[in-house]
């Protein structure tokens, strides 16, 4: 059972240049997330979808798009990236049925520095 | 605003008992979550909380008072293995999380 995957793993890229990472679910989970993680602070949420084909911004939408087009694939794309961006970037999903607590299962996580 | 607080750091001995606190002031309460996170790893769930009391789990127990705004998690027989940060996060109205910054926790032999 694979989960949540991510890709790249890592990456290096020019300030300027377009990103697009990747996020896969098989576990037919209705909610994802994409949020980034900074040494010091908490994880910010950027982008969330609670069903296909919806999508809703977080607390640091800025300079991140995202889109929902099936059950399994949440993709993040930086439009022209900028040193800021450089952090390591989880993708979560959740089932977001009633009555569950909402637990959220993560990517192994994509390490994003933006030179 | 919304504001979760946690200690950035605490060091605990192998064997012992270590206690994270948790302190939380949000826009509602649908419920408060404990993550384990190993460095270089993503977060995985441990506990949640939503009525007060306290919710054991092997040797893991976490503990909330709504009315205090607080959470603790409880880590007894401590091993090596748990060195790691854990993160407190809270569920506000909207059933957003808004997590805490992580307390790093150092396990010594």
């Amino acid at each position: 059972i694979a989960g949540i995957t991510q890709a790249p793993t890592s990456q290096i890229l020019a300030a300027g240049r377009r990103m697009t990472l990747r996020c896969t679910q098989d576990m037919r989970h209705n909610a994802m997330y994409w949020y980034r993680q900074d040494l010091g602070l908490g994880l910010r949420l950027i982008h969330y979808s609670n069903t296909a084909g919806t999508t809703g911004k977080g607390e640091v939408p800025d300079g991140y798009s995202v889109s929902r087009a099936n059950t399994d694939d949440f993709p993040l794309t930086l439009a022209s990236a900028v040193p800021s961006q450089t952090s390591v970037y989880f993708c979560a999903s959740s089932d977001g049925l009633a009555g569950n607590t909402g637990e959220l299962f993560f990517g192994e996580g994509s390490r994003l520095t933006v030179l | 605003g919304q504001n979760i607080d946690q200690p950035t750091e605490m060091t605990a001995t192998e064997g012992a008992i270590v206690q994270i606190n948790c302190t939380y002031q949000t826009s509602g309460f649908n419920g408060l979550f404990w993550y384990q996170q190993h460095a270089g790893e993503a977060p995985t769930f441990l506990s949640y909380n939503v009525l007060d009391g306290l919710e054991e789990k092997g040797r893991f127990s976490s503990f909330l008072s709504r009315s205090k705004g607080y959470s603790y998690l409880l880590l007894k027989e401590l091993q090596m293995k748990d060195s790691a940060s854990y993160l407190c996060a809270v569920m506000d109205s909207n059933y957003q999380l808004i997590w805490g910054a992580g307390t790093k926790l150092i396990i010594k032999p």
